[in-house]
C-alpha cells in the first residue's frame, strides 16, 4: 500500500466553483501534513501546512482527520490561476525526517 | 535572496556515463533531500541527509550516490548503474529545528536529465 494516495483527477471546474480534494495516508504515526502546488514542469511550492484543528488561508481551507487518516483541501471561488497539480505530503511517522508525496490531483479551472 | 540552487537545469547523458547534479542552499538548513519525479507521477525519495557527513538511502537509491561534505551542498551522482535515469530531479531542504520555517520542505527549481 502506498504511503500517500490521491485521486489523480483531473477535476475540471468552472471559475467561481468550490472544489475539494482528499488524500489518505497509511501511517497512523505521521505528524506533519502539507499541501503543495505544482505547476507544469516546475518545482512544488508550499500551499499550506495542515494543522490538527484545521486551518484557512484566504480561499483555501485544509482539514486533518486523524481517525480516518485523511487530509482535505477545499478551494472556494476558483480562479483560472488555481489550475495546477496539488500534492499531498505526509511525514514518515516514526522516521519523521522522511516525507512522502502523493502523485497529485490535477485541477483545471475553466472560464 | 535565500534559496536552493540546482544546476544544470537541463542535462543530456549518454548511456554508460555518470553525471553529477549540483544542489546548493543558503538557507542554513540541516536537512537536504533528493527526489525523482517521472511524468505524471509523484516524487520518490532517492537520498536524504540530516547533517554534514551523514546521509541515508531513500526508497529508490540504487544507481545513485551522494555526498554531504558541507552543510550548503548535497550533490547527486547518477551512475551508469541507474537503468532508467531520464526524469526530473528535485533537491530540497528543511530546517530540522523548525524554528525558522516550521517543518516545511523547500525545493530548488529542478534538473531535467535525459539519456540520449
Amino acid at each position: 500500500r502506498k504511503e500517500v494516495e490521491q485521486d489523480p483527477g483531473p477535476f475540471n471546474v468552472p471559475e467561481g466553483a468550490t472544489v475539494a480534494f482528499n488524500c489518505t495516508y497509511s501511517n497512523s504515526a505521521s505528524q506533519s501534513f502539507f499541501w503543495y502546488r505544482q505547476d507544469c514542469r516546475k518545482e512544488p511550492k508550499l500551499l499550506m501546512s495542515v494543522y490538527s484543528s484545521g486551518n484557512e488561508d484566504g480561499r483555501f481551507t485544509a482539514q486533518l482527520n486523524r481517525a480516518s487518516q485523511y487530509i482535505s483541501l477545499l478551494i472556494r471561488d476558483s480562479k483560472l490561476s488555481d489550475s495546477a497539480t496539488y500534492l499531498c505530503v505526509v511525514n514518515g511517522g516514526r522516521n519523521f525526517n522522511k516525507f512522502y508525496f502523493g502523485s497529485g490531483t490535477k485541477l483545471n479551472v475553466k472560464p | 535572496d535565500g534559496g536552493i540552487t540546482q544546476s544544470p537545469k537541463y542535462l543530456f547523458r549518454k548511456e554508460g556515463q555518470n553525471v553529477t547534479l549540483s544542489c546548493e542552499q543558503n538557507l542554513n538548513h540541516d536537512a537536504m533531500y533528493w527526489y525523482r519525479q517521472d511524468p505524471g507521477q509523484g516524487l520518490r525519495l532517492i537520498y536524504y541527509s540530516q547533517i554534514v557527513n551523514d546521509f541515508q538511502k531513500g526508497d529508490i537509491a540504487e544507481g545513485y550516490s551522494v555526498s554531504r561534505e558541507k552543510k550548503e551542498s548535497f550533490p547527486l551522482t547518477v551512475t551508469s548503474a541507474q537503468k532508467n535515469p531520464t526524469a526530473f530531479y528535485l533537491c530540497a531542504s528543511r530546517d530540522r529545528s523548525g524554528i525558522s520555517s516550521g517543518n516545511t520542505i523547500y525545493f530548488g527549481e529542478g534538473s531535467w536529465l535525459t539519456v540520449v
